[in-house]
């Protein structure tokens, strides 16, 4: 299996709902990663967790929390977005954060914030 | 950092090889270089990586210049769906990927 998968494919909320991403991989992989992108832009790293220890936090804003609740799982919740924070979210994996090797991408998650 | 520059976009016609150039000319001794493409609204996709020896899987061909300040990403021959934004990644232990703007491949019939 070298799929990462990502639920829901398509999200719309409102800026008072709290709503949670979810992605998952059984690769045995033991770092994950949150990107966003926006449209006609690169992928922007959020965070990485490494051995389900959240290691970076690219100065993203407290409004989305994300968690790691074993070493298959990653979840990204958010509170209080902004239409702003419309975009793609983008899960993915590796053998080990900060080593030589591919980055295994989910589909994304299309987010919707009105 | 991306640490790479790529040409915004490129035209190809199908069944004819695809050559995307990358000049990272600030590339350290220990970074490889990586390219991901990402097709319309779908994640990034692994391609094929290189440290200084040129490189071949069963989707493209990867050659670095003798001094690494550049490389090319061969398509051997391009179909319709290799149309997809391309991106050039230098990496080493202790850095993350960061994605650059890419180039934009159109695959033309």
């Amino acid at each position: 299996d070298t799929e990462v998968t990502q639920t829901p494919k398509h999200l719309v909320m409102g800026m008072t709902n709290k709503k949670s991403l979810k992605c998952e991989q059984h690769m045995g992989h033991r770092a994950m990663y949150w990107y966003k992108q926006k449209a006609k832009k690169p992928p922007e790293l959020m965070f990485v967790y490494s051995y389900e220890k959240l290691s970076i936090n690219e100065s993203v804003p407290s409004r989305f929390s994300p968690e790691c609740p074993n070493s298959s799982l990653l979840n990204l919740h958010l509170h209080a977005l902004q239409p702003e924070d419309s975009a793609l979210y983008l899960c993915a994996s590796s053998q080990r954060h900060r080593e030589t090797g591919e980055l295994f991408f989910g589909e994304g998650s299309r987010l919707t914030v009105l | 950092d991306a640490k790479t520059t790529q040409p915004t976009s490129m035209d190809c016609a199908e069944g004819r090889a695809a050559n995307l150039p990358c000049n990272h000319s600030t590339i350290s001794g220990n970074e490889y270089v990586y390219w991901y493409r990402q097709i319309h609204s779908q994640g990034p996709q692994y391609i094929i990586h290189g440290l200084k020896n040129n490189e071949t899987n069963e989707m493209a061909s990867l050659i670095i210049t003798e001094d690494r300040k550049s490389s090319t990403l061969i398509l051997p021959h391009a179909t319709l769906r290799d149309t997809a934004v391309y991106y050039c990644i230098v990496n080493n232990y202790g850095q993350n990927f960061v994605f650059g703007p890419g180039t934009r491949l159109s695959v033309l019939p």
